[in-house]
């Protein structure tokens, strides 16, 4: 049971350049989220997706856009990458999006490490 | 001001030792209040979930909440090399997705 698997670990842009996060859970989970990681700030959330089809904004979705492409793929992309997006990315899912509330967990992949120069 | 406020620490404590990690909160919306675990190079993974005011037990670990006080706080007894980690708060209210985390801890037991 992977849970929550993010590719790639690892990246460095140049600024303006294009990519794409993507993240699978094999939960069968149906809310998924996009979270940012900074020094300082804490994590923040980019995007969210409640459920399949659909996709809404979170705290800081500026620069960024979103795909949910089933139930089990959220994919995270920059367009025109700047050296502000430099970060952590997490992707989280849980299995409904009051999870809060009821106490079940939003489990987390390891995170994807940007560097934009 | 930001709506939650953590000590970054660094914080250094022998094995064995009661750790006392805390949040402060301006949002008195908030009634639902987690602690996450997270180890280094890795994703946070949730520790202790609390609604509303009180404590909850599990093994060595009690969390806290005064809503009167808009203070939080997770206590590890028997503290192991193994709960080196950065420890945050979470904290949301009622109606929006939002979860808002602290900036997180780290805490280091020393062997």
């Amino acid at each position: 049971n992977a849970g929550v698997t993010q590719t790639p670990k690892f990246q460095v842009l140049k600024t303006g350049q294009s990519m794409t996060l993507q993240c699978a859970q094999d939960m069968n989970h149906n809310s998924m989220y996009w979270y940012r990681q900074d020094p300082g700030m804490g994590l923040r959330l980019i995007y969210y997706s409640a459920s399949e089809g659909t996709t809404d904004k979170g705290e800081v979705p500026n620069g960024y856009n979103v795909s949910r492409l089933n139930k089990r793929e959220f994919s995270l992309r920059l367009e025109s990458a700047a050296p502000s997006q430099t970060s952590v990315y997490f992707c989280a899912s849980s299995e409904d999006r009051i999870w809060w509330k009821t106490g079940t967990e939003a489990f987390f992949g390891q995170g994807t490490r940007l560097t934009v120069v | 001001q930001k709506e939650v406020e953590q000590d970054p620490g660094p914080l250094s404590v022998p094995e064995g030792a009661i750790v006392s990690l805390n949040c402060t909160y301006s949002n008195s919306a908030f009634q639902y209040f987690m602690w996450y675990r997270q180890y280094s190079r890795k994703g946070p993974e949730l520790l202790m979930y609390t609604y509303s005011s009180g404590n909850k037990e599990d093994g060595r670990f009690t969390a806290q909440v005064d809503k009167s006080s808009k203070y939080i706080s997770l206590f590890i007894r028997d503290s192991q090399p193994s709960d080196s980690a950065t420890y945050l708060c979470a904290m949301k209210n009622f109606g929006n997705e939002k979860l808002t985390f602290g900036t997180g801890t780290r805490l280091t037991i020393i062997p």
